[in-house]
């Protein structure tokens, strides 16, 4: 595709449910990153991704966060057993290889939990 | 301390003048910096990027980096209404881009 692209655009969840968000980079992109953004905050980073593999998950906030890119593609992060305070922009950005300028973001998921 | 801090604003200045945007990091090995425009509801987008001392013009846009004093700066000259966004400052060491809370600025008719 032309751009990052990453569904659901929205997500309502009860307390408790699980939820899967996808993200599908730019083709070709080694480089894929989750960030979470609060109302009003920049961007967090949560994870990174090498190809398929996950470098660096520190920024994941418990274990009910999981993140994978089993093929070095298209990417999932899923939220296990919802909280409040995971209501929240999930944005997933992808660039061309390691260490390289330019982040390309997705349009983001925004995640409501009730 | 956080890592990249900005002055959350809102930073209001009238159309044609010229805004000033400021970053500090605390990380003295970072090796790239960026400024990220984001308007209400919409992603992020890349506006500039630098990655050694002085200043770098695109356009109207200005982005100064002192390593030094660890501060990066965006001037945007001759500002519209439509530079009316939240500007993102973000640096990155190995890999990993740091972004701050970003200032929101609004340039008034």
């Amino acid at each position: 595709g032309a751009g990052v692209s990453q569904s659901p655009r929205y997500k309502v969840a009860k307390r408790g449910q699980d939820v899967a968000l996808r993200c599908d980079p730019i083709s070709g992109h080694v480089s894929l990153f989750w960030y979470q953004q609060a109302l009003g905050q920049g961007p967090e980073f949560l994870t990174y991704f090498q190809n398929e593999a996950q470098l660096d998950k520190s920024g994941l906030p418990s274990d009910r966060f999981f993140a994978e890119r089993p093929e070095g593609s298209v990417s999932t992060l899923k939220i296990q057993r919802t909280q409040q305070e995971d209501s929240a922009v999930y944005l997933c950005a992808s660039s061309v290889t390691t260490g390289s300028g330019e982040l390309f973001f997705g349009e983001g998921s925004r995640l409501t939990v009730l | 301390q956080k890592e990249v801090e900005q002055n959350s604003g809102p930073l209001s200045v009238p159309e044609g003048a010229i805004a000033s945007l400021n970053c500090t990091y605390s990380d003295r090995g970072s090796q790239s910096f960026f400024w990220y425009r984001q308007y209400s509801g919409k992603s992020p987008e890349l506006i500039m990027s630098i990655y050694s001392n002085g200043d770098k013009e695109d356009g109207r846009f200005t982005a100064q980096l002192n390593k030094a004093s660890q501060y990066v700066s965006l001037l945007i000259r001759d500002s519209q209404p439509s530079d009316s966004a939240t500007y993102l400052c973000a640096v990155r060491g190995t890999y990993k881009y740091i972004f701050g809370t970003g200032t929101r600025l609004k340039v008034l008719a």
